[in-house]
């Protein structure tokens, strides 16, 4: 149980266009889902975090008219990197909480985004 | 502001050896948890093991374990008989029961597993 999908595990696209990523939990309904940014050889970086049908909360230096979050049901949220550069380049990674252990959350494989 | 350290940037092993991994955080809070995560070379996330910080009893999953010291505010974790698939990157995190509800990461700790 708790499984955690990512889409897709890899995108490659030219810069100024938008690029989307969807997480879902597979086997049950998440109460939070969380985005993450990871460097490489560094740990994971917390951009944001959102509930089902309201507003993500975005960390500090996060931009949200750049990283767009939607979290449309229980069990899907999706991330647009909107009008990408080669600085957002990155690995994204997402996670998800359950209502019996909202302190435990479970990752997604990642997505490995790379912007030409 | 919550913090977690791992001042290991890299461990080493041989294989079938026990092996501890550091980690030292900073709360004010008394209630939270402790997780650690592996992160192999595939980059998936996953996780080893989990304590509460209220229970006393230090958690164990198979081959791992963990010394838990809420005073010290301390949680090694502690891999015995290490495998080869143990390799990875393992990340210390805390989550607090009140408040911000989020996992707050330390730095990670490279695991090189020697045959």
């Amino acid at each position: 149980g708790a499984v955690v999908s990512q889409h897709p595990s890899r995108v490659i696209c030219k810069s100024g266009t938008s690029v989307k990523i969807e997480c879902r939990s597979l086997d049950f309904q998440a109460t939070t889902m969380f985005w993450y940014r990871q460097f490489p050889k560094k740990s994971l970086m917390l951009m944001a975090t959102s509930n089902e049908g309201s507003k993500a909360t975005y960390e500090q230096g996060v931009e949200k008219d750049k990283f767009l979050i939607n979290h449309a049901s229980l069990t899907l949220s999706t991330l647009t990197v909107t009008s990408a550069h080669p600085e957002d380049s990155s690995f994204y990674i997402c996670s998800a909480d359950s209502a019996e252990a909202q302190e435990t959350q479970y990752f997604g494989p990642g997505t490995r985004l790379l912007v030409l | 502001a919550q913090t977690v350290t791992q001042s290991q940037p890299e461990m080493s092993v041989q294989e079938a050896e026990t092996v501890t991994l550091s980690c030292t955080y900073d709360t004010s809070e008394s209630d939270y948890y402790l997780f650690w995560y592996k992160q192999p070379p595939s980059r998936q996330m996953i996780l080893v093991i989990r304590q509460e910080a209220y229970k006393q009893q230090n958690a164990t999953e198979n081959r791992f374990s963990v010394n838990f010291q809420k005073a010290a505010k301390s949680f090694s974790l502690k891999i015995s008989d290490s495998q080869l698939g143990d390799a990875a990157m393992y990340f210390c995190a805390s989550h607090l029961i009140q408040g911000a509800q989020k996992l707050v990461f330390g730095q990670g700790t490279r695991l090189t597993i020697n045959p």
